[in-house]
C-alpha cells in the first residue's frame, strides 16, 4: 500500500514569511498527526485529528500555526509568520482509529527559516 | 502526563558487537512503550512495541527490548550490530487505552564503526 505522502520535502523561507505543508495519509486511516522535530530533539506532537475533528492541539502555537483537515483525508499545516525557531522537520503520520494501532510516518518536510 | 528519558545521546560501537540503548519513562498510569528508528532524511519506522503480556519484546532487524515496570525502563538491545544499523533511535510512551498519542524521547544516535 502507498505510504504517507508529504510535500514539499524541503523549504527555505525568510522569517516573517508564511509557509504551508501538505500531507496525504494512508487510505482509510482516520487518525492523522503532525509532529515538529527540531534538530537534536525527538518529535513533538503539534496536533492530532480524528477524521476532520481535532483530538489534541495543546502544543500547537496557535498564534502562528494552524492546521486543517477539511474532508477528513488530506491535511495542511500552515505557519504565518514564521520565526527562526520554527526551523525543523515537520512529520505527518496516520493510523487506523481505535485504541493502539501503528502510526505510519511520512518522510517529512525540512523547513529552514533564515 | 508521560515522559521519556533516553540516557545516551550518542552510542558508538564496533560492527558485530552487542549494543544496548537505554530508555526510562515516567507515568502515573499504565503505558504502552515503543522504539522507533529514523534513518537519515527518512520518517520514523516502528522497531517494536510493548502493549501487554510478555515483557520481552522482539522486533524487526534483530532488535529486542525488555519492559521493566519496577525500574520504569524499556532498554533496546541487539546482540550483534551491522553498519546498516547506524541511525537515530527514539523511545516513545503512550497512555495505555484510549487514543494513541506517543510522547518521544530526544533520541540516541547509534554509530556503528567497521
Amino acid at each position: 500500500e502507498a505510504g504517507v505522502a508529504q510535500s514539499p520535502r524541503y523549504k527555505i523561507i525568510e522569517k516573517r514569511q508564511s509557509v504551508a505543508f501538505w500531507c496525504n495519509p494512508i487510505s482509510g486511516h482516520a487518525t492523522l498527526y503532525w509532529y515538529q522535530q527540531i534538530l537534536g530533539q525527538g518529535p513533538k506532537l503539534l496536533i492530532q485529528f480524528q477524521n476532520n475533528g481535532v483530538v489534541d492541539d495543546s502544543q500547537l502555537p496557535k498564534d502562528r500555526f494552524s492546521a486543517e483537515r477539511l474532508k477528513g483525508v488530506d491535511s495542511t499545516l500552515k505557519i504565518q509568520p514564521a520565526k527562526l525557531e520554527d526551523s525543523a522537520v515537520y512529520l505527518c503520520a496516520s493510523s487506523s482509529p481505535g485504541g493502539y494501532t501503528e502510526a505510519f510516518f511520512g518522510q517529512g518536510t525540512r523547513l529552514t527559516v533564515v | 502526563a508521560q515522559s521519556v528519558t533516553q540516557l545516551d545521546s550518542q552510542v558508538p560501537v564496533f560492527e558485530e558487537a552487542p549494543v544496548e540503548l537505554r530508555c526510562n519513562y515516567s507515568s502515573s498510569v499504565s503505558v504502552y512503550l515503543f522504539w522507533y528508528v529514523q534513518y537519515p532524511n527518512q520518517g520514523l519506522q516502528l522497531l517494536l512495541k510493548y502493549l501487554s503480556g510478555s515483557t520481552l519484546v522482539k522486533g524487526i532487524n534483530g532488535f529486542e527490548a525488555e519492559f521493566n515496570k519496577s525500574q520504569t525502563s524499556f532498554h533496546l538491545r541487539k546482540p550483534s550490530v551491522h553498519i546498516s544499523d547506524t541511525a537515530e533511535y527514539f523511545c516513545a510512551v503512550s497512555k495505555a487505552g484510549g487514543s494513541y498519542i506517543p510522547t518521544f524521547g530526544r533520541g540516541t544516535s547509534l554509530i556503528v564503526h567497521p
